[in-house]
């Protein structure tokens, strides 16, 4: 079975600080690709990065940067020097080529409040 | 600019009265999907298209139906809406038929049956 488990359904902090989103997948797939969106409250889903199994390389993007490690299953995303911006549902998403419908298998998203 | 347009973006009905939620992408994509999001769940696919007129069931089919007559437009049709179908709804795009294309979002039709 395939799965995506977001332990944090919400967390919150003061502006400034840094905050890691836990994102731990399951999948028997060798080939498969992690994704990061977030849903501002406003609704819509932003992407955010796209990872695929045979890059392990850690990526960062200004204040957010993206860990991600094999050897337990897990692709956390933390944001560096948080802003009021940031608050928004972040989702972390799986897809595998075993999966012949293409489809995104999701996470129940992470509520990050982030407060002046 | 390339996009996803849903229309409405909000809808209140009422049990029973057939709606249909439009989807249509300008970036000339093969699959397209729609997904629905209830909290605590994530988002869940409800119909997949893998090019025109050809459409198959995602996870959580029952209560809609869908077409795909042409490449651009996919729309989500509830024929007796239930309470149980009030969500968010997403309709999405991608490329190809891979695993590694982005999908593109649409902004999301929010939807309330009474």
């Amino acid at each position: 079975a395939q799965k995506v488990t977001q332990a944090q359904t919400e967390i919150s902090v003061v502006e400034k600080e840094d905050v890691t989103l836990d994102c731990v997948y399951e999948t028997r797939d060798t080939t498969y690709y992690l994704f990061w969106y977030k849903q501002p409250p406003s609704g819509e889903l932003v992407f955010l990065i796209r990872r695929n199994s045979f890059d392990e390389q850690n990526e960062i993007s200004g204040r957010y940067s993206w860990n991600f490690q094999k050897s337990t299953s897990s692709f956390n995303f933390t944001i560096t020097a948080s802003q009021v911006v940031d608050s928004a549902v972040y989702f972390c998403a799986l897809s595998t080529t075993m999966d012949s419908n293409y489809q995104l298998i999701w996470g129940a998203g992470t509520k990050l409040i982030i407060k002046p | 600019e390339a996009q996803v347009t849903q229309n409405p973006r909000y809808l209140i009905t009422v049990t029973g009265k057939k709606l249909t939620v439009t989807c249509s992408q300008n970036m000339n994509h093969e699959y397209m999907s729609w997904y629905r999001q209830d909290p605590g769940l994530g988002l869940r696919q409800i119909y997949y298209s893998m090019n025109v007129e050809v459409t198959d069931k995602g996870d959580v089919p029952e209560g809609y139906k869908v077409s795909r007559k042409e490449k651009r437009n996919f729309p989500l049709i509830l024929e007796s809406p239930s309470p149980n179908q009030t969500s968010l709804y997403f309709c999405a795009s991608s490329p190809g038929h891979s695993s590694y294309n982005e999908q593109f979002f649409g902004p999301g039709t929010r939807l309330t049956v009474l």
